[in-house]
C-alpha cells in the first residue's frame, strides 16, 4: 500500500466524451504527477502539479488538463476522448518536486474508449 | 524515438536461474530508477542509482549504473516465481529534472 488512491479503478467511455480521473496523494505529499501507460508500454509523463500549480508538462495536447486542490489531491481531465486515449492512467505523489523525492504510485485507472 | 531502451522485452525462465535486464541510452542521466510493476498495480520503486559506476544490492537483486551514466543493468540471482512482473527503468536526463523518462519495460515470468 502506497497511500495513493485513485478513482475510479475502471472506466468505459465513448469517443468524444469527457472524463475526470481523481487522485488522493499520500499524507504530507504536496506534489502529484500523472502518467499514461498504454498496454505493453512504459508510463508517459503527462504533467506534474506542485502546491496547486502546474510544474511541468509532457507531450500531451491541451485537451489533457489537470487541477490540484488545497489538500493536494488532484484531477486529470480529458476532453474529446479518442480511441488512442485508452490506457492505464497512473498518479504518483511525492514529498516535493525534487528529482530525489521518491514517487509513490497509485494502482491506476484503466480507461477504455470505445 | 525511445530514449531509454530496455532489453530483453520478454523473458521466461525457470525458478533458480539467473538473469540480467539492460537499460541503455545515448543520453546521460543524472539518476536512474528501477521499478517493478504487477498487473493492475502502479510501479513500485526498487532502487535509485545516482553515481556513475554505482552498484546497489537489494537481496537477490543487483543494480549497476554505467560509468558514463548512460546505461544500467539489473541482475537477479536464483529467480523465484515471486519475482514475476514488469521491470521498468526510468531516469532524469542531465539538465532536465522535470520529466521522468521511462523505458518500455521487461516482462519477466519465472516458472516454478
Amino acid at each position: 500500500e502506497t497511500g495513493v488512491t485513485q478513482s475510479p479503478t475502471h472506466l468505459i467511455k465513448t469517443r468524444g466524451q469527457q472524463v475526470t480521473l481523481r487522485c488522493s496523494s499520500q499524507s504530507g505529499h504536496n506534489t502529484v504527477s500523472w502518467y499514461q501507460q498504454a498496454l505493453g508500454q512504459g508510463p508517459q509523463f503527462i504533467f506534474q502539479y506542485y502546491r496547486e500549480e502546474e510544474n511541468g508538462r509532457g507531450n500531451f495536447p491541451p485537451r489533457f488538463s489537470g487541477l490540484q486542490f488545497p489538500n493536494y489531491s488532484s484531477e486529470l481531465n480529458v476532453n474529446a476522448l479518442e480511441l488512442d486515449d485508452s490506457a492505464l492512467y497512473l498518479c504518483a505523489s511525492s514529498l516535493g518536486r525534487s528529482t530525489n523525492e521518491k514517487l509513490f504510485f497509485g494502482s491506476g485507472t484503466q480507461l477504455s474508449v470505445l | 524515438t525511445q530514449l531509454l531502451e530496455q532489453s530483453p522485452q520478454f523473458l521466461s525462465i525457470q525458478e533458480g536461474e539467473n538473469l540480467t535486464v539492460y537499460c541503455n541510452s545515448s543520453s546521460v542521466f543524472s539518476s536512474l530508477q528501477w521499478y517493478r510493476q504487477e498487473p493492475g498495480e502502479g510501479p513500485v520503486l526498487l532502487v535509485t542509482v545516482v553515481t556513475g559506476g554505482e552498484v546497489k544490492k537489494l537481496k537477490r537483486l543487483t543494480f549497476q549504473f554505467g560509468d558514463a551514466r548512460k546505461d544500467s543493468s539489473l541482475h537477479i540471482t536464483a529467480a523465484q516465481p515471486g519475482d514475476t512482473g514488469l521491470y521498468l527503468c526510468a531516469g532524469f536526463i542531465a539538465g532536465n529534472n522535470r520529466k521522468l523518462i521511462w523505458g518500455l519495460g521487461t516482462s519477466l515470468a519465472v516458472n516454478p
